[in-house]
């Protein structure tokens, strides 16, 4: 069966960069699109980019273009978000999810487990 | 950007009531609506998708319904596992954004 399984909790100081994995396995990893989500305590999910697994391509949050890099190793059926220059409201938990379209509509059905990123001084 | 907005943000329910939670989109996004229910700690479930489509293995008692700018997800009999936040999500274009959640309390 499919899972994400993702790295572990994180604590980073302001101005630092964090990176995050999402390692795939149970499907081809190339034949889905792997999304970032997160959720800063007691706040809603805010979807922050996706990456094509195939060919690399990526489109990101106009949030949080220039501060978050999106990339994928297809040896390793993994996908990582890299979020820079951290300030404390990035504190959030960060989730993968594959995207399944059903015509022209994207949805998740897999997500990983989370990974808690905590930003402080 | 799309804005998606949930209402209630809150319910209070009781096992065996039926309730709605309802969506507008800040502009029409044909079916493009999901919606995902979420346990405190845990990853969102894809409970619909495609605003009406039933995810294989969710209780029927959950259903989806709309098009344009309104949605709604019912929930017909309320059973203990069911006390969760609920939210919707578009996939019109990116960003993808979400409802801010409706909590569904006892």
């Amino acid at each position: 069966q499919v899972h994400l399984v993702q790295s572990g909790a994180e604590v980073k100081k302001p101005g630092a960069s964090v990176k995050v994995s999402c390692e795939a396995s149970g499907y081809t990893f190339t034949s889905y699109a792997i999304h970032w989500v997160r959720q800063a305590p007691g706040q809603r999910l805010e979807w922050m980019g996706w990456i094509n697994a195939d060919n690399g391509d990526t489109k990101y949050s106009q949030k949080f273009q220039g501060r978050v890099t999106i990339t994928r190793d297809t040896s390793a059926s993994t996908a990582y978000m890299e979020l820079s220059s951290l300030r404390s409201e990035d504190t959030a938990v960060y989730f993968c999810a594959r995207s399944e379209r059903d015509n022209w509509n994207f949805f998740f059905r897999y997500w990983g487990q989370g990974t808690l990123v905590t930003v402080s001084s | 950007d799309i804005q998606m907005t949930q209402s209630p943000s809150s319910l209070s329910a009781s096992v065996g009531d039926r309730v709605t939670i309802t969506c507008r989109a800040s502009q029409s996004i044909s079916n493009y609506v999901n919606w995902y229910q979420q346990k405190p700690g845990k990853a969102p479930k894809l409970l619909i998708y495609t605003a009406a489509s039933l995810q294989s293995g969710v209780p029927s008692r959950f259903s989806g319904s709309g098009f344009g700018t309104d949605f709604t997800l019912s929930i017909s009999s309320l059973q203990p596992e069911d006390f969760a936040s609920y939210y919707c999500q578009h996939s019109y274009r990116t960003p993808y954004s979400f409802g801010q959640g409706t909590n569904l309390e006892i």
